[in-house]
């Protein structure tokens, strides 16, 4: 079974511009996590969709939005890149996105300049 | 507030050795608990997972220990191999759509 896919792998940005990436989950997997990876904030949660549905969010500014399709893919967008966007976006998918296992991706790297 | 905090940031040990990692939580109300590794450039791996039902869990020379009394986790890798050099942590999650909240890591360093 393929594991959880991110592109594109790698993104230079600069400041002001906005950026959208993808995340396919694994085959049967409805939930869909992201998150924020920095060397100084460590791992944190951006926000969960279920059934093309936003179910929890994390403390982030509404320059981060997300959707999921009907297929579970789901996108994040970030609008008016900052330079401390710059990070590791880490999808991760799961079952249900409750108390079972979530399976993550090898990450998008965005720079922004 | 809610954390899941790791006691050392870096750990060093002798291939063959055993090395045990640590991680303490804040909150009872966790349900579950995982430990991923992550090597560079990589995502996190699962590694193992134990509910909060249950006190011990083994997996192919991984152990995890969780005790609920002072809410701390451990993960033990049993003869440690360079293989095993990357960062590891614990993650918790509490029954809340999808959210895990992590520790801070632990590098660990093996070596030959």
């Amino acid at each position: 079974k393929a594991g959880v896919t991110q592109t594109p792998r790698y993104l230079i940005k600069t400041r002001g511009q906005q950026v959208t990436l993808s995340c396919s989950p694994i085959s049967g997997h409805r939930s869909v996590s992201w998150y924020q990876q920095t060397p100084g904030q460590g791992l944190q949660f951006l926000f969960e969709y279920f059934s093309e549905t936003q179910r929890n969010k994390g403390n982030f500014p509404g320059r981060f939005s997300g959707r999921q399709f009907s297929n579970s893919r789901s996108e994040m967008n970030v609008s008016t890149l900052e330079l401390g966007d710059s990070a590791l976006y880490l999808c991760a998918s799961s079952w249900t996105g409750e108390t079972d296992t979530q399976y993550f991706g090898p990450g998008t790297r965005l720079t922004v300049l | 507030g809610e954390s899941v905090g790791l006691h050392l940031p870096t750990l060093s040990v002798q291939e063959g050795d055993n090395s045990i990692i640590n991680c303490a939580y804040s909150n009872s109300a966790s349900d579950y608990f995982i430990w991923y590794k992550q090597e560079s450039g990589k995502g996190p791996q699962f590694i193992i997972d134990i509910r909060s039902n249950m006190d011990k869990r083994q997996g192919q020379r991984v152990t995890v220990l969780l005790n609920k009394t002072v809410k701390h986790l451990s993960l033990q890798i049993a003869a440690t191999q360079p293989g095993d050099s990357a960062v590891y942590f614990c993650a918790e999650i509490r029954n809340q759509g999808g959210k895990l909240i992590f520790g801070q890591g632990t590098e660990l360093s093996v070596k030959p």
